[in-house]
């Protein structure tokens, strides 16, 4: 059974830097066709991706957060890390990990969410 | 980017009545289409992909269809368990879209 969960803080100032784990389990993303990616969700209710990961280190962002979004994976092997620079009150959100069927083809939906975590700038 | 736009926006309906939503793409995303469900308070849930493969453990009454600009999503027998928000999102290329969303009300 796949799982995901999302940490980190809860409130961050304008101009600071975000950083999120997303901790997993019931899969390797050393395995071919894995992938982990985040997606928020704005008080507007809009859903928004931001980026993903895969499982040869190749990654995609979102071109609209203009350099700011970084994932990376940790060294502990079941975990992803989002970093946001230069937070903005427009980047309060609720906050996804999520996990990418597993397929070696480029476009894949998010068949596992995290439960989110909510991150507020002010 | 590829632009998606659901309708309606909000949909009211009574337990029973067959349900359509449609999600249209700025341009065409051949199959690469999925369809979530939000319930109030929780993430979103996969419910198809590939425009119309079920996820397991998604009633039959759920289904998906369509290809390249054009994408439904019906709901045969409304059900109380079905009060959420659907969203459309294209995979075809990046960056991925989602559309902004139909809300599903029972009478």
């Amino acid at each position: 059974q796949i799982t995901l969960k999302e940490s980190g803080p809860t409130l961050v100032k304008p101009t600071q830097t975000l950083t999120l784990t997303c901790t997993f389990s019931g899969f390797s993303l050393t395995t071919s066709g894995e992938g982990v990616g985040w997606i928020r969700q704005s008080p507007r209710k809009a859903l928004e991706w931001l980026g993903i990961i895969y499982w040869d280190d190749d990654k995609r962002y979102s071109p609209s957060l203009k350099n700011r979004v970084t994932i990376t994976k940790a060294t502990s092997k079941t975990q992803v890390v989002l970093t946001l620079t230069n937070m903005d009150p427009e980047d309060t959100a609720t906050y996804y990990c999520v996990h990418r069927q597993t397929t070696i083809i480029v476009g894949a939906a998010f068949d596992i969410w995290g439960q989110g975590t909510t991150v507020t700038v002010s | 980017d590829i632009q998606m736009t659901q309708s309606p926006s909000t949909l009211s309906a009574s337990v029973g009545d067959r349900v359509t939503i449609t999600c249209r793409a700025s341009q065409s995303i051949s199959t690469w289409l999925a369809w979530y469900q939000q319930r109030p308070g929780k993430a979103p849930k996969l419910l198809i992909s590939k425009a119309s493969n079920l996820e397991s453990g998604v009633p039959s009454r759920v289904s998906g269809s369509g290809y390249g600009t054009e994408f439904t999503l019906t709901i045969s027998s409304l059900q109380p368990d079905d009060l959420a928000t659907y969203y459309c999102q294209q995979y075809n290329s990046f960056p991925y879209t989602f559309g902004q969303g139909t809300k599903l009300e029972i009478k």
